[in-house]
């Protein structure tokens, strides 16, 4: 079955701290974007990338990091800089509509990683 | 004011009752509407994308108003599966994706 695939589903960072979280997609899609849910919040942009070995900070970039070396991986980084990192992590993909827009496309998503801090 | 507002609800209304609730948005250059569903600890699904000419899906019908900036997903002969959060979904440009904190709708027996 095509799909996403975050893991781990549960991670806890003490601090200061690096943690990475995990996202593959098998749906060969083109775009792929990382956010945060806090309770009670929609969701915000922390990277999204295009192409692989190219990717762009969203809202919320400062204390994460990723990278795009492989079309089917986004993997984020969570960094001890970042100073509340409790929350979902939710990892999306999106396909490239023919003729290179992105903006009509629905994302499609996986079942997230919970983050909490020891 | 914020790009995106929903109601964050809660709408509790009976089985087999009609509801509805909007979505509105505050930049008028948006190009592409969508409505997720949300269970509790789960990720949003992608429930529908909404259309200046409007669509249905069942018991699902999207509507997008570009004049007054608003979307509205109605849901007819609700059902208890129906019970959850949605989320409307706006977006301006690859990196300019705006989602709403989401309305939660709880279906009573």
């Amino acid at each position: 079955d095509g799909g996403i695939t975050q893991s781990p589903k549960y991670l806890f960072r003490k601090e200061g701290q690096n943690v990475t979280l995990s996202c593959e997609q098998n749906l060969n899609h083109d775009a792929m974007y990382w956010y945060r849910q806090d309770p009670g919040q929609g969701l915000r942009l922390i990277y999204y990338s295009q192409i692989v070995n190219d990717f762009q900070k969203g809202d919320i970039a400062e204390g994460y990091s990723v990278s795009r070396e492989k079309k089917e991986s986004f993997p984020l980084t969570v960094t001890s800089a970042q100073k509340n990192p409790t929350a979902f992590y939710l990892c999306a993909s999106s396909p490239r509509r023919t003729g290179g827009s992105y903006s009509n496309q629905p994302q499609h998503f996986g079942d997230g990683t919970r983050l909490s801090i020891l | 004011r914020k790009e995106v507002e929903q109601d964050p609800g809660p709408f509790n209304v009976p089985e087999g009752a009609t509801v509805a609730f909007n979505c509105t948005y505050s930049n008028s250059a948006s190009q592409s509407f969508f409505w997720y569903r949300q269970d509790c600890r789960k990720e949003p699904k992608l429930l529908m994308s909404v259309y200046s000419s409007g669509n249905e899906d069942g018991r699902f019908t999207a509507q997008l108003n570009r004049a007054s900036q608003y979307i509205s997903l109605l849901i007819r002969d609700s059902k208890l599966s129906d019970s959850a959060t949605y989320l409307c979904v706006v977006i301006h440009s690859a990196s300019k994706i705006i989602f709403g904190s989401g309305t939660r709708l709880s279906i009573r027996p």
